[in-house]
């Protein structure tokens, strides 16, 4: 699976937009964007995934670049209870000759303090 | 509806012990996957299993297995434990393999 690439950590304004950016340079066709969140000592959290277009849900937007080689998560409002590691990662479909998924690999992610 | 449920949430063990952590996937999940998560080398998948099958293994030593039951469920052991052994260790489950894949809030493992 492609690697990805995120700042080690970002502050935001309460109820400002946080923009998360991540690289993945290096991402296949058929290999999907997700992004999950975890809170300390706590599972982590799934938020949203994308192949090409843009995507949002309740949580959040996901904007991925034309060229898929780069991504941005967008909160549009953060919150205090948003403060959490957020990680990036890229995931192929099934391994069709073992018939199996690719597992998720996460990355160190990108630790976001949202502050008062 | 409920979430991925991971019993015990925590738990401390002696060397050499063994233990046996039990997870509940979400209604209707068929896949449930593993991930040990310690501060020095992150989240690491450990297996993958779908309709009662181990699909997939990570790079961890053989004191490390799993099954799956006829309903879904799951439970990992670890066997002869380590110091190192000590991490959270997560649980995950998404409908089928290639879905999105939804993680429980963790069993804690100390190892003394």
């Amino acid at each position: 699976d492609a690697k990805t690439t995120q700042p080690p950590s970002m502050d935001c304004a309460e109820g400002r937009a946080a923009n998360l950016p991540c690289n993945h340079s290096t991402i296949s066709g058929n290999e999907y964007v997700y992004w999950y969140r975890q809170i300390h000592s706590q599972g982590p959290q799934y938020i949203i995934h994308g192949l090409k277009n843009n995507e949002t849900n309740e949580m959040a937007s996901l904007i991925i670049t034309e060229d898929r080689k780069s991504s941005t998560l967008i909160l549009p409002h953060a919150t205090l209870r948003d403060t959490a590691v957020y990680y990036c990662i890229v995931r192929a479909p099934r391994n069709y000759n073992s018939g199996s998924a690719r597992q998720l690999t996460f990355g160190s992610g990108t630790q976001l303090t949202v502050l008062p | 509806k409920a979430g991925v449920t991971q019993t015990p949430r925590y738990l401390i063990k002696t060397r050499g012990q063994q233990v046996t952590l039990s997870c509940s996937p979400i209604s209707g999940h068929r896949s449930v996957s593993w991930y040990q998560q310690t501060p020095g080398q992150g989240l690491q998948f450990l297996f993958e299993y779908f309709s009662e099958t181990q699909r997939n293994k990570g790079n961890f030593p053989g004191r490390f297995s799993g099954r799956q039951f006829s309903n879904s469920r799951s439970e990992m052991n670890v066997s002869t434990l380590e110091l190192g052994d000590s991490a959270l260790y997560l649980c995950a489950s998404s409908l089928a393999p290639d879905d999105t894949i939804y993680f429980g809030e963790g069993s804690w493992l100390t190892v003394v």
